[in-house]
């Protein structure tokens, strides 16, 4: 399949650590951020969201956190799997909206053995 | 698997031309947004359709328009293609909640030559 991000900005870690990759979002009216994961040939997948009202929010193996003064989200992966590898979206949902969604730049992580 | 699919896949179209994009939502899903993503970026907003009715669009010019159906499965339109229109499309659905997890298909990659 074709490659979601080209040009996007990489972050390399070895199989076992963890990853940590951030995201500045645009909109400090923004109430609702998500990350998603999206591999080559596929949408975006859902991993984790968290609300403006909350700093930090865990999933099975990721930990979103939420920095509202600096308008900075960052999403920790621990003990990075080679299936980890993607292009890794934040996207957040302004108040108010209609649930349109605004996404980041976008990072890839590439999982090395 | 989401459950969204879309269609076609793959489609090869030249300038000028007119192109039609199918999405079939998640069942019970009633919302379902259009988006594009353009190579080595995030998805862009086109526009949401809820219940039949356009109830939100992103900066993208009117050759790009849609249609829901009562079944919720969508169309994207887009008429006079530009060479800029080439992207992968994305659709999402989501449930009836303020902010439910939208889900995305796998997205028809449109070229245009």
């Amino acid at each position: 399949g074709e490659s979601v991000g080209l040009h996007l900005p990489t972050l390399s870690v070895q199989e076992g650590d963890n990853s940590i990759i951030n995201c500045a979002y645009s909109n400090s009216a923004s109430d609702y951020f998500i990350w998603y994961k999206q591999e080559s040939g596929k949408g975006p997948q859902f991993i984790i969201d968290i609300r403006s009202n909350m700093d930090k929010r865990q999933g099975q193996r990721v930990t979103v956190l939420l920095n509202k003064t600096v308008k900075h989200l960052s999403l920790q992966i621990a003990a990075t799997q080679p299936g980890d590898s993607a292009v890794y979206f934040c996207a957040e949902i302004p108040t108010g909206g209609y649930n349109k969604l605004i996404f980041g730049a976008g990072t890839r992580l590439a999982v090395h053995p | 698997e989401t459950g969204v699919t879309q269609s076609p896949t793959h489609l090869i179209k030249t300038r000028g031309q007119q192109v039609t994009l199918r999405c079939s939502s998640q069942s019970g899903h009633n919302t379902v947004s259009w988006y594009q993503q353009a190579l080595g970026q995030g998805p862009q907003f086109i526009f949401q359709y809820y219940r039949e009715e356009e109830n939100g669009r992103g900066n993208f010019p009117p050759r790009f328009s849609g249609l829901q159906f009562p079944n919720y499965s969508s169309e994207l339109n887009v008429n006079a293609l530009e060479l800029d229109d080439s992207a992968l499309y994305l659709c999402a659905s989501k449930g009836g909640g303020a902010k439910d997890e939208q889900f995305f298909g796998p997205g028809t990659r449109l070229t245009v030559l």
